[in-house]
């Protein structure tokens, strides 16, 4: 069982809709959450870290996170071109001190 | 805003020689990492570094790879032998504590063996 699954994707959604981006994981333990997007050809930037269940928000971007279903989402609102990417769900595992990445969804905003 | 460095920005190589890509990591980071990304594929952990050693390291870390810190700045990846499926992006990345903040990436190493 793959430790971080992602759907690849293309997720592609109108300029100004809301991007809903999915990741499901399986280390009960897991107990960090972060989200990278990644350009092509560029490094993974971080856009944001969750660690208890529920929502955090920071500007256009909502991290959600359930534990009991094991289960971490993105939401972009207003989602922008400049927002098509590849976004890679990341947990931390504590048993090996490391993050552990998804193979990304890659999103494409449509002007 | 702080940023790690990696150098060279793409190397070409010819399979069998050795390669050493260089990162300089955020100055105040204690923890040190590399990865690596063949084209399409996912970002994959090869190595971490506290504490002047290797804290965890993949099953793709192999005996042809190695990582120093050779002084109080610089952190690199040596590949003794290349093989050219050694072929990929090779991420530097840092962290100031580990898994609570993230990591911040370097720009990487677009390495390619011919």
């Amino acid at each position: 069982q793959k430790e971080v699954e992602q759907n690849s994707g293309p997720l592609s959604v109108p300029e100004g809709a809301i991007a809903s981006l999915n990741c499901t994981y399986s280390d009960r333990g897991s107990q960090s959450f972060f989200w990278y997007r990644q350009y092509s050809g560029k490094s993974p930037e971080l856009i944001m870290s969750i660690y208890s269940n529920g929502d955090k928000e920071d500007g256009r971007f909502t991290a959600q996170l359930n534990k009991a279903s094991q289960y971490v989402s993105l939401l972009i609102r207003d989602s922008q071109p400049s927002d098509s990417a590849t976004y890679l769900c990341a947990l931390w595992m504590d048993s090996s001190y490391k993050l552990i990445f998804g193979s990304g969804t890659r999103l494409l905003v449509r002007p | 805003e702080p940023e790690v460095t990696q150098t060279p920005s793409h190397q070409v190589t010819q399979m069998g020689q050795e390669v050493i890509l260089r990162c300089v990591p955020i100055s105040n980071h204690l923890y040190f990492y590399w990865y690596r990304q063949i084209l399409g594929q996912k970002v994959e952990f090869l190595v971490s570094f506290y504490n002047n050693e290797i804290s965890e390291k993949s099953e793709i870390f192999d005996d042809q790879f190695s990582v120093e810190r050779p002084d109080g700045s610089n952190f690199t990846l040596k590949i003794r032998s290349t093989k050219l499926e050694d072929s990929a992006m090779y991420f530097c990345a840092s962290s100031s504590r580990g898994q609570t903040y993230g990591y911040t990436f370097g720009s990487g190493t677009r390495l390619t063996v011919v």
